[in-house]
């Protein structure tokens, strides 16, 4: 079955360090992105990528790094520069980067820092 | 409108009852309008993706309508079942970037 496979699904945190959260698809979609969710919150966009080898800050990318080399995945590091790691991170993919285009979500990577 | 708003931000109804939803965004520069439906423990699911204004889209017992020149999508649910329990999420639709509300979250009693 095509998805998005994300992992791992609760990862514990200590304070200074950094962390990977994996995100794989094998949908053949060229957009991927991650979002952050907060109690209260909507899905605020971190980063998207719309091709290999780029992508885009989106609105809270400041302590977040990412990389698009290969089409199917797009791993987001959760660096010690972020005050307030402690979230929900939800990866999703679409066809193209149009926002015209529907999304398709993984299910979810919780990130608690002690 | 700055934000993609929603309201309620939660709601009770009574199985069988019927019920409905607003998403308010920006009408300037309008692209698309998403609604995902979010049962707890699963991913998002897309419900419907509408473009133009007065679109009207149906899938089962929910449907939605878009109002681009005053910026606003109804979600309506006919008939509410349990099954319809999740939080529904409104995104509007950039050139490239899709911005979300908060949600509004249903509870379905039977």
């Amino acid at each position: 079955d095509g998805g998005i496979t994300q992992s791992p699904k609760y990862l514990f945190r200590k304070e200074g360090q950094n962390v990977t959260l994996s995100c794989e698809q094998n949908l053949n979609h060229d957009a991927m992105y991650w979002y952050r969710q907060d109690p209260g919150q909507g899905l605020r966009l971190i980063y998207y990528s719309q091709i290999v080898n780029d992508f885009q800050k989106g609105d809270i990318a400041e302590g977040y790094s990412v990389s698009r080399e290969k089409k199917e995945s797009f791993p987001l590091t959760v660096t010690s520069a972020q005050k307030n790691p402690t979230a929900f991170y939800l990866c999703a993919s679409s066809m193209t980067g149009s926002g015209a285009n529907v999304l398709t979500f993984g299910a979810g990577s919780r990130l608690t820092v002690l | 409108i700055l934000n993609v708003e929603q309201s309620p931000q939660s709601l009770h109804v009574q199985e069988g009852d019927s019920t409905n939803f607003t998403c308010s965004f920006p009408s300037s520069n309008f692209y698309a309008l998403h609604w995902y439906r979010w049962e707890t423990a699963k991913s998002p699911e897309a419900l419907f993706v509408m473009t133009l204004n007065g679109d009207e889209k149906k899938k089962g017992r929910i449907s939605a309508t878009l109002n681009t020149k005053e910026g606003y999508s109804y979600l309506y649910i006919k008939g509410s079942q349990p099954e319809d329990s999740a939080t529904y999420l409104c995104a509007s639709g950039g050139y490239q970037k899709v911005t979300f509300g908060t949600g509004t979250k249903l509870q379905v009693i039977p």
